[in-house]
């Protein structure tokens, strides 16, 4: 398997315009997870999925971020309109639930800069 | 709320020299616990997964434990290398699939 794919996987833009990030799971997984990872406040998990549907959104940071999975092989994450303080490397994560204690596997993250 | 700390948060040995990493954490409830490596610029990669009832998981130069009533683990890895050189990451299951990170070890290991 390719593992977790990520894309992009650097994306600089400016204040005020839109940001979609992209996450492909590990065929046949069937949780997804998306954290933020930050020097000051390290890795935080911002919202996972199981089966497609959301379970806890309780990370994300305020209204300007959401998530979607419309299927099983696909996941964005979109940040609207975007702000320098969300600058950050974000992840994609997936497990299998009924895997080994339900490992996670990360995938390469997409650094993101907002100027 | 979860907790995960880890001292200290950079390291610096000369090769060959065994060494371990701390993790604590404040609530002990927790079903599993994770080490991983990150290589700078680069994603998460999974070293050793502990669950809550083991006490310790072994792979090659690294060895884990856990202590869940002290909320204590350890990685240990046997005569370190260059390569070794990232930064070490322990996280928590509280179940949900969770996962809380701890701030990392950030290890050199020097020739």
């Amino acid at each position: 398997d390719a593992g977790v794919i990520q894309s992009p996987r650097h994306e600089v833009t400016e204040m005020g315009q839109e940001v979609t990030l992209r996450c492909k799971p590990i065929s046949g997984h069937d949780y997804l997870f998306w954290y933020r990872q930050t020097m000051m406040r390290g890795l935080e998990l911002l919202i996972y999925f199981n089966n497609n549907v959301p379970i806890d959104d309780s990370g994300m940071p305020e209204d300007r971020f959401s998530a979607k999975m419309p299927n099983a092989s696909f996941s964005t994450l979109k940040i609207q309109p975007s702000e320098p303080r969300d600058s950050a490397v974000y992840f994609c994560a997936s497990s299998l639930s009924s895997g080994f204690y339900n490992e996670q596997f990360f995938g390469p993250g997409t650094r993101l800069t907002v100027l | 709320k979860q907790e995960v700390t880890q001292i200290p948060a950079a390291l610096s040995v000369p090769e060959g020299e065994n060494l371990v990493l701390n993790c604590s954490f404040t609530d002990s409830a927790i079903y599993n616990l994770q080490w991983f490596r990150q290589d700078p610029g680069k994603g998460l990669t999974s070293l050793l997964l502990i669950q809550s009832s083991q006490r310790e998981q072994t792979s090659g130069r690294l060895n884990a434990s856990l202590d869940k009533s002290s909320g204590r683990s350890t990685l240990y890895i046997a005569a370190s290398q260059p390569g070794d050189s990232a930064t070490y990451l322990c996280a928590c299951s509280g179940g949900g699939n969770k996962l809380t990170f701890g701030t990392g070890t950030q290890l050199k290991v020097e020739l």
